[in-house]
């Protein structure tokens, strides 16, 4: 079975300043990876995902990811945020053995950026 | 192209009482899950379609939850009868099938169920 920690509920960050969300998993086969972010009453959109190749993910909106196999990490950065990235982000999961994809997403960290 | 609808936005019922969310997916996508996510929690799959076959309800509380793919398209999710822990967003995404998949899952802007 796999699962995703995210230790931070909340972050506050001043604007313009740079973040870290992290995001741990737990998995016993190899997996795909996401981050999702999520704005005040909408659904989740695809942030940037890493499926194989380079572990420097690079997102839109700025976002990059990191993904360490030792470490069982992928962390979501961006040197610089905005008033507009105040939202929930979720990492995410999916083993590459089961026939169809099975996500399992973390508990959310809620990004709150001050002006 | 026209993203994952979802209907109603906003319902308020009292307890016991049976209540139906509507999910109308991306065009040509294979895939639709129906996913539970209360507040402060993260999304929590109930059930995942592949067509109009369900490929698992491990999390679906049967006693209480059906839901039904018609045609390989739509997809309706049902509560009856609702119990106060059922408030919660019940998000709609869809995907293309795994060998033609990036891994990207659409997901809709969701229903949120009050249970008073």
């Amino acid at each position: 079975a796999q699962s995703v920690t995210q230790l931070d509920s909340q972050v506050p960050v001043f604007e313009e300043a740079p973040v870290e969300l992290r995001c741990n998993y737990s998995s016993s086969v190899s997996v795909y990876l996401f981050w999702y972010v999520q704005y005040p009453n909408q659904g989740l959109q695809l942030l940037l995902k890493y499926l194989s190749g380079s572990t420097l993910v690079k997102g839109i909106n700025g976002f990059e990811a990191e993904f360490n196999k030792s470490q069982t990490s992928f962390h979501l950065r961006k040197p610089s945020v905005h008033i507009s990235d105040t939202a929930e982000y979720f990492c995410a999961v999916t083993p590459l053995t089961s026939g169809t994809y099975k996500y399992i997403f973390g508990t959310g960290t809620r990004l709150k950026v001050l002006a | 192209e026209a993203g994952v609808a979802q209907s109603p936005r906003y319902k308020i019922i009292e307890k016991r009482q049976s209540v139906a969310f509507w999910c109308n997916p991306i065009s040509g996508h294979a895939t639709l899950y129906w996913y539970q996510q209360i507040l402060g929690q993260g999304p929590k799959l109930l059930i995942q379609f592949q067509n109009n076959g369900v490929v698992d309800d491990s999390q679906l509380p049967k006693d209480r939850f059906s839901a039904e793919r018609l045609k390989g398209v739509d997809s309706t999710l049902k509560i009856q009868p609702a119990k106060l822990e059922d408030s919660a967003v019940y998000l709609c995404a869809s995907s293309l099938e795994r060998n033609a998949n990036t891994g990207e899952l659409f997901f809709g802007e969701g229903s949120r169920l009050t249970v008073l």
